[in-house]
This record gives C-alpha cells, structure tokens and sequence, in this order.
C-alpha cells in the first residue's frame, strides 16, 4: 500500500497568514490526489483533487500544486473557517490511502 | 442534492455483529462504485471496502478482510456492510462515500456517519 505522510501534524497561525500544508507519497502517484477539510464531528469535505482542480465551490483561497510525490495545499489568507484538520489521499493505485491528517490551529 | 445518510451503528460486544446501511438518493445509485471509510475516535480515515455499481466486484481493506462484507441493492438505493467478529479496534464512525466516478477513487459525497463502539 501507498503510504501517505503529512507534515506538520499540527500547525498554529492567525487570521490572514499564508499557511502551506505538505504530502508525501511513499511512492509516485502521479497527480491523483486529492484534500479533504474535517471540523469536528463532521464528515469530509473534498477540496481538491487532481493535485491542483479546486472542487467547486470551495474558496479560492485554497491552491493545490506538486506531482509524483509531493503535494503541498496552500491557503493564502487564513479565514476563521479555515481552522480544521486536512487530510490529502492518493487514488493512483488500488487501495486508496489517506494521510495521517495536519490539524490547523488559531494562534 | 446528493445525500447519503448511514444507520445501524450503536454498541456492540467483542465478537459480535452489526450491519450497517447507507441510504442514497438523489443520483442515480446503480451507475456508481460506492466506499465506505472509518475513522477511530481521534484518529485518521482509513478506507474500508469498496463494491462495484453493479455488485459484481467488492474489495476490502485487509484489517477486515474475512469479518466484513460489502453489499448493495440497488432497487433499494442501499448499501450495507455487515461487519462481524467485531473487535475493539473496529471502534469507529463509518462513512459511506461516493467516489467522482468508477475510474477516480476521490471522494465528492460522504454520509454524516454512524459510530460503531466495540466494547464489553
């Protein structure tokens, strides 16, 4: 299986910050991959996939680049909804996989 | 709007078995692959099972492999999984979740989900 890390676990910033989340894949994925944003007690909500389409609907604010194996999901002015735990996870080989989950934090 | 709501979870002792059904509506069912996901109390998503639209193919996660089984009925709009031999690590809520389409495994549709605890 594909095993997916995410770094940093968790991450503290303030209203407006610039903030950068990171994926590494344990082995190439090509761009098939996609982000999840998670509050508590909800389900998943898909962000982006194919690396770097932003789901409709979701805010522009959010960015997602990378390739083969390393991804990174960019916000680019932190909003108060934007705290919550992201998860990415490859659909590039059978099973999919997700990672551990980088939780967002107010400062 | 698409939904699925899951139901069936609750509290179940080790060893036990428990069924859960996810319930679709508003897309047309049959024409998609369907997952369920968990997620350990604290923890992250782990994929479980997949069935094909037409039920012919299923696959499931090796941490349940022989105590699982995924199912549907589409005249029903329903899908299940039946989960035995439960064991305190199956401790979870589970999603149903409908991928993009049968060839992209991401996820565009998820249930609110159901918990599952596995204690004595």
């Amino acid at each position: 299986d594909i095993q997916m890390t995410q770094s940093p676990s968790t991450l503290s910033a303030s209203l407006g910050d610039r903030v950068t989340l990171t994926c590494r894949a344990s082995q190439v994925v090509s761009s098939w991959l996609a982000w999840y944003q998670q509050k508590p007690g909800k389900a998943p909500e898909l962000l982006m996939y194919g690396a770097s389409s932003l789901e409709s609907g979701a805010p522009s604010r959010f960015s997602g680049s990378g390739s083969g194996t390393e991804f990174t999901l960019t916000i680019s002015s932190l909003q108060p909804d934007d705290f919550a735990t992201y998860y990415c996870q490859q659909y590039n080989s059978y099973p999919v996989t997700f990672g551990q989950g980088t939780k967002l934090e107010i400062k | 709007q698409v939904q699925l709501v899951e139901s069936g979870g609750g509290v179940v002792q080790p060893g036990r078995s428990l069924r859960l059904s996810c319930a679709a509506s508003e897309f047309t069912f049959s024409n998609y692959d369907m997952h369920w996901v968990r997620q350990a109390p604290g923890k992250g998503l782990e994929w479980v099972a997949v069935i094909s639209f037409d039920g012919s193919n299923k696959n499931h996660a090796d941490s349940v492999k022989g105590r699982f089984t995924i199912s549907r009925d589409n005249s029903k709009n329903t899908l299940y999984l039946q989960m035995n031999s439960l064991r305190a690590e199956d401790t979870a809520v589970y999603y149903c979740a409908r991928p993009y389409t049968s060839n992209y495994y991401y996820f565009d549709y998820w249930g609110h989900g159901t918990l599952v605890t596995v204690s004595s």
